[in-house]
């Protein structure tokens, strides 16, 4: 079946600019997360999605960025006011968010590459 | 709280040769360790996972990984390496929380293969 997907695969936009970033999750699966990918970095987790709640947003950087998931399908994350740090690749996964206390695998999406200039 | 160190930032190796990547990890209780690959363009693969019980897992694409409790490691391994192996790697662990589990990733090991 299809994987997770996300769109655009890139993005350029002017410092100060509002950006959305779209993230399909393969279908079924209720947990969806968001990471963020810097240059020569590892993901690092910016937000987790149970449902249509935001279960843990510990890793949103700071309050430029939202990120919604309002029929507890597609997740958009928001950026406002975008600054040229916050270029990176963002990274979508899903799981199935049924397991309870049971480590679920996470699947990843290609990714949006963001650059802000 | 919770950190990976992949001590490698790159790794050369010719193919057909053994590859060891070494990942150490922090973690205050039994920990859920993986590793993903990366390949340009590409999502995250996972390539194998431990959760708990025998501690040399097997993997997709020939990898294994040994947990060593003692050593807080998660090497990754394979005995002979592909030219399509290259790519980027990288070690996570697990973070549990009552509602969610988000993974924390190290840095990564870029491997480059020599024909």
């Amino acid at each position: 079946g299809a994987g997770v997907s996300q769109t655009p695969s890139n993005k350029v936009t002017e410092k100060g600019k509002y950006v959305e970033l779209r993230c399909d999750p393969i279908s079924g699966h209720t947990a969806l997360y968001w990471y963020r990918q810097s240059l020569g970095q590892g993901p690092e987790f910016l937000i987790y999605f149970q449902g249509t709640g935001a279960a843990d947003d510990s890793g949103l950087p700071n309050d430029r960025f939202f990120a919604v998931r309002p029929e507890g399908s597609v997740s958009t994350l928001k950026i406002q006011r975008t600054e040229r740090g916050d270029s990176a690749v963002y990274l979508c996964a899903s799981s199935l968010g049924t397991s309870g206390n049971h480590w679920e695998t996470q699947y990843f999406g290609p990714g949006t590459r963001l650059l802000v200039l | 709280a919770q950190s990976v160190t992949q001590p490698d930032i790159h790794i050369t190796v010719s193919e057909g040769a053994s590859l060891e990547l070494r990942c150490n990890y922090s973690y205050g209780a039994t920990p859920y360790l993986f590793w993903y690959v990366q390949s340009p363009g590409q999502g995250l693969q996972l390539l194998l996972k431990y959760f708990s019980g025998d501690t040399l897992v097997q993997g997709i694409k020939g990898f294994e990984a040994e947990f060593k409790r003692s050593q807080s490691s998660f090497n990754l391994r394979k005995p002979s390496v592909h030219w399509s192996d290259a790519a980027e790697y990288f070690c996570a662990v697990g973070a549990r929380k009552e509602y969610g589990n988000k993974l924390v990733f190290g840095a990564g090991t870029i491997l480059r293969v020599k024909s």
